[in-house]
């Protein structure tokens, strides 16, 4: 069964930095992308890019470009959104998902929520 | 970016009846067109891909149609579990893209 757990809600201040997880299980983690997804209260859902973990490399919407940063670790099946200097605008769910190759999102995490907050 | 507009913004409808929610794309994105159902506080799911291909385990009163720039989804027999929020995204060119979303109420 495929499954993406993402670790848990986070509340953290503004400047400061966090990395969420998404770990894949139950398929070949190298051989399908990892994408991130926000969703801010209230709102809808946000495209902010994708990781393919075998080689990490990324596609960013540039609207988030120099925001956030992807990394992977395929050796234990994790994919990592990372933030260096948080802000209060950042708050927000923060949903994984497995992308096949050339298509969308099929399998999903449950979703982190992020609250940032002085 | 391609932006994708739906409509309705939101829709009430009664058990057993058909409901379409159609998706506009501001340029054209061939078939590359998915649509999600999300329910308050849980993680969206995947419906269809492709525009007209069902994820696994997706009952068939779902159906996607559409192609270039004009998208339908349309739900026959509508079901109680149906309630939620759909979207649609064209993943045909970066970054990818969703609508702001149609609320379906079950009356």
């Amino acid at each position: 069964e495929v499954q993406l757990v993402q670790s848990g809600a986070e509340v953290k201040k503004p400047g400061e930095s966090l990395k969420i997880s998404c770990k894949g299980s139950g398929y070949t983690f190298t051989n399908y992308w990892i994408g991130w997804v926000r969703q801010m209260p209230g709102k809808g859902l946000e495209w902010i890019g994708i990781i393919y973990p075998d080689d990490s490399d990324t596609r960013f919407n540039p609207s988030f470009e120099g925001q956030v940063t992807f990394s992977a670790d395929k050796s234990i099946n994790t994919a990592y959104l990372q933030w260096s200097g948080l802000q209060a605008s950042d708050t927000a769910v923060y949903y994984c998902g497995r992308h096949v190759t050339g298509n969308t999102i099929d399998y999903w995490g449950q979703g982190s929520l992020v609250t940032v907050s002085p | 970016d391609i932006q994708m507009t739906q409509s309705p913004s939101s829709l009430s409808a009664s058990v057993g009846d058909t409901v379409t929610i159609t998706c506009r794309a501001s340029q054209g994105v061939s078939h590359y067109l998915a649509w999600f159902q999300q329910k308050p506080g849980k993680a969206p799911k995947s419906l269809i891909y492709g525009t007209s291909s069902l994820q696994s385990g997706v009952p068939s009163r779902f159906s996607g149609s559409g192609s270039g720039t004009g998208f339908t989804l349309t739900i026959t027999s509508l079901q109680p579990e149906d309630f939620g929020t759909y979207y649609c995204q064209q993943y045909n060119a970066y970054p990818y893209t969703f609508g702001q979303g149609t609320n379906l109420e079950i009356k």
